[in-house]
């Protein structure tokens, strides 16, 4: 079955820290992958995106993920954490082949920043 | 920017009643989804609405569900008897033809008493 990990349900970091979210997918055909993050109380904003072509994408707020085929995974980083960064992310996949392409979403991972 | 909208943003409302959320996807968008986010846990697919006719369901969806594009703007989710476990986030969200990205709104966020 198609299914999203995030193996990671909270992790605290300080600011101007590098950070690392995990994700890995299962999924039978060519995935698109997707990282949405959401503040408290808000809707799910997409910060990045991959379908094809270069492995390594970036997006809005200065994150960047690497998607790695042999590890079917789509990890999420940014180089230094703002305080603003606190949220949760969540990382979805789906496939455009043979359907509309309903997300799959993972558990989600809380950021918390200290100062 | 475009965005896509949700009326209302909260919703209290009695075990058995029926409820319309609301949605205003963005406007050349042909590609129409609900997903709902129980408290605390993953954001979950409902339906999928294309072409006047839905496309794709979860098992979540069942015969209480059910939604609409009554216009050439609104898209709407019904639930007609509302259960206390249908308390959740219900987001909307939108893609345009030949596109990969969904949009997502604000959410509704649904109280059953």
């Amino acid at each position: 079955a198609q299914s999203v990990t995030q193996p990671d349900i909270h992790i605290t970091v300080s600011e101007g820290a590098s950070l690392e979210l995990r994700c890995n997918y299962s999924y039978g055909a060519t995935p698109y992958l997707f990282w949405y993050v959401q503040s408290p109380g808000q809707g799910l904003q997409l910060l990045l995106k991959y379908f094809s072509g270069d492995t390594l994408v970036q997006g809005i707020k200065g994150f960047e993920a690497e998607f790695k085929r042999s590890q079917s995974s789509f990890n999420l980083r940014k180089p230094s954490v703002h305080w603003s960064d606190a949220a949760e992310y969540f990382c979805a996949v789906t496939n455009y082949g043979g359907s509309q392409g309903n997300l799959i979403f993972g558990k989600g991972t809380k950021l918390s920043v200290k100062p | 920017e475009p965005e896509v909208t949700q009326t209302p943003s909260h919703q209290v409302t009695q075990m058995g009643q029926e409820v319309i959320l609301r949605c205003v996807p963005i406007s050349n968008h042909l590609y129409f989804y609900w997903y709902r986010q129980i408290l605390g846990q993953k954001v979950e697919f409902l339906v999928s609405f294309y072409n006047n006719e839905i496309s794709e369901k979860s098992e979540i969806f069942d015969d209480q569900f059910s939604v609409e594009r009554p216009d050439g703007s609104n898209f709407t989710l019904k639930i007609r008897s509302t259960k206390l476990e249908d308390s959740a986030m219900y987001f909307c969200a939108s893609r345009g033809d030949q596109a990969e990205t969904q949009y997502f709104g604000p959410g509704t966020r649904l109280l059953v008493l």
